[in-house]
């Protein structure tokens, strides 16, 4: 069990660059979730993915931002036109699919700072 | 889900056991009790999780009381490395639902 795993650790970029954020689940955990924390903030909840399947979006997540899991394995977190609020550290999750009371387990993030 | 009180930060001494308290009085007989921590510059990392009876693991234990209105997490013996903000938070079993963090509590462990 090698954890959750995101690319990249840092990213630094100008505003209105588009950027795109990797998650790597634990192997074989069917339900992957993004969530975003600002500094001084617990994180919130972005999207929840259920296998390739984009369940659940939060009103946090605007049109510029886009999810994806397509073979149900690795996600991809973009955010196009990049703003100055986007800075933040985007988190990773993953869980098991069978049994519902299983924790989520966390990567270390992406930290994104716009300049 | 039901909300989450925590204070905002504790002090403990290193070697002595912390206990970090939560108080959740509106949950339902449906709502487990997760615990997670996060140290600076790293995701949040899962502790223990429980539903009405007491609960321990490797790294903590975790005590509900009998009303489900409040329970406790206990670092048995602190060390500097469980310098970190503690998350309590409750959600609704049987579902898929995101956690819904607060501000948690900052504990620092005093050499």
């Amino acid at each position: 069990d090698t954890g959750v795993s995101q690319n990249p650790r840092h990213k630094i970029t100008k505003r209105g660059q588009n950027v795109t954020f990797r998650c790597d689940p634990i192997s074989e955990h069917n339900r992957l979730y993004w969530y975003r924390q600002t500094l001084g903030q617990g994180p919130e909840f972005l999207t929840y993915f259920q296998n390739e399947a984009q369940l659940e979006k939060s009103r946090l997540l605007s049109d510029r931002f886009s999810a994806e899991r397509p073979k149900g394995s690795f996600s991809t977190l973009e955010i196009q036109r990049t703003e100055q609020g986007d800075s933040a550290m985007y988190l990773c999750a993953s869980s098991p699919l069978d049994r519902d009371n299983q924790p989520q387990h966390f990567g270390n993030g992406t930290r994104l700072s716009i300049l | 889900d039901a909300k989450t009180t925590q204070p905002t930060s504790m002090d403990c001494a290193e070697g002595r056991a912390a206990n970090l308290p939560c108080n959740h009085s509106t949950i339902s007989g449906n709502e487990y009790v997760y615990w997670y921590r996060q140290i600076h510059s790293q995701g949040p990392q899962y502790i223990i999780h429980g539903l009405k009876n007491n609960e321990t693991n490797e790294m903590a234990s975790l005590i509900i009381t009998e009303d489900r209105k409040s329970s406790t997490l206990i670092l048995p013996h602190a060390t500097l490395r469980d310098t970190a903000v503690y998350y309590c938070i409750v959600r609704v079993t049987g579902s898929a639902r995101q956690l819904t963090f607060g501000s948690g509590t900052q504990l620092t462990v005093l050499p």
